[in-house]
């Protein structure tokens, strides 16, 4: 099975920063990648499919890259209100695996 | 609106067992695959299985092949999660999830509450 590991598993920034998460696969799953939010005692919200394409909805300082093996999920300025943990899952066929996740503080 | 609405979940003795159910709405049920995601207290999301929008066809974790079993009633759109032989690592809420179009299970663009399973004597 694919194994999907993201990185870091935690990390903490200022307001305004420029906060990248990396979700890596262990074998090659074109853009079939997806990323979620989960604040603290909420269910997941779907930020963005396809690798790169933004969830309707979505604040335009979330975007997404990649593809094959190697993704990136950026927040261009980081906000108060975006302390959660962030996690993403490759889909196309199954198991439908999750990274481990990244939990976004601010400083 | 799409609304999904888990129950089932409680406390269970190990080695016991437990029906999940999801009540969905606010969409054409038989044509979308269904998911469940769980979530154990303070870990990650784990997928653990997935049917077909006719419940022909049913997709398991490696984890939980042999314990879990998929169905779904199309004619109550409900889809619901059979859990055997329980043990402590199953503790955990249970999310039921639905991709965001007709196909094979995929990513999920909605979520219910999840309903939480302990597992403890």
């Amino acid at each position: 099975d694919i194994q999907m590991t993201q990185s870091p598993s935690s990390l903490s920034a200022s307001v305004g920063d420029r906060v990248t998460i990396t979700c890596r696969a262990s074998q090659g799953i074109s853009n079939y990648l997806a990323w979620y939010q989960q604040k603290p005692g909420k269910v997941p919200k779907l930020l963005i499919y396809s690798a790169s394409t933004l969830q309707s909805g979505v604040p335009s300082r979330f975007s997404g890259s990649g593809s094959g093996t190697d993704f990136t999920l950026t927040i261009s300025s980081l906000q108060p209100e975006d302390v959660a943990t962030y996690y993403c899952q490759r889909y196309g066929s199954v198991p439908l695996t999750f990274g481990g996740g990244t939990k976004v503080e601010i400083q | 609106e799409v609304q999904l609405l888990e129950s089932g979940g409680g406390l269970v003795q190990p080695g016991g067992s437990l029906r999940l159910s999801c009540a969905a709405s606010g969409f054409t049920f038989s044509n979308f695959a269904m998911n469940w995601v769980r979530q154990a207290p303070g870990k990650g999301l784990e997928w653990v299985s997935g049917i077909s929008g006719s419940g022909g066809s049913t997709y398991y974790a490696d984890s939980v092949k042999g314990r879990f079993t998929i169905s779904r009633d199309n004619s109550k759109n409900t889809v619901f999660l059979q859990i055997y032989s329980l043990g402590a690592e199953d503790t955990a809420v249970y999310y039921c999830a639905k991709p965001p179009h007709p196909g094979p299970p995929h990513y999920s663009d909605s979520w219910g509450q999840g309903t939480l399973v302990t597992v403890s004597s």
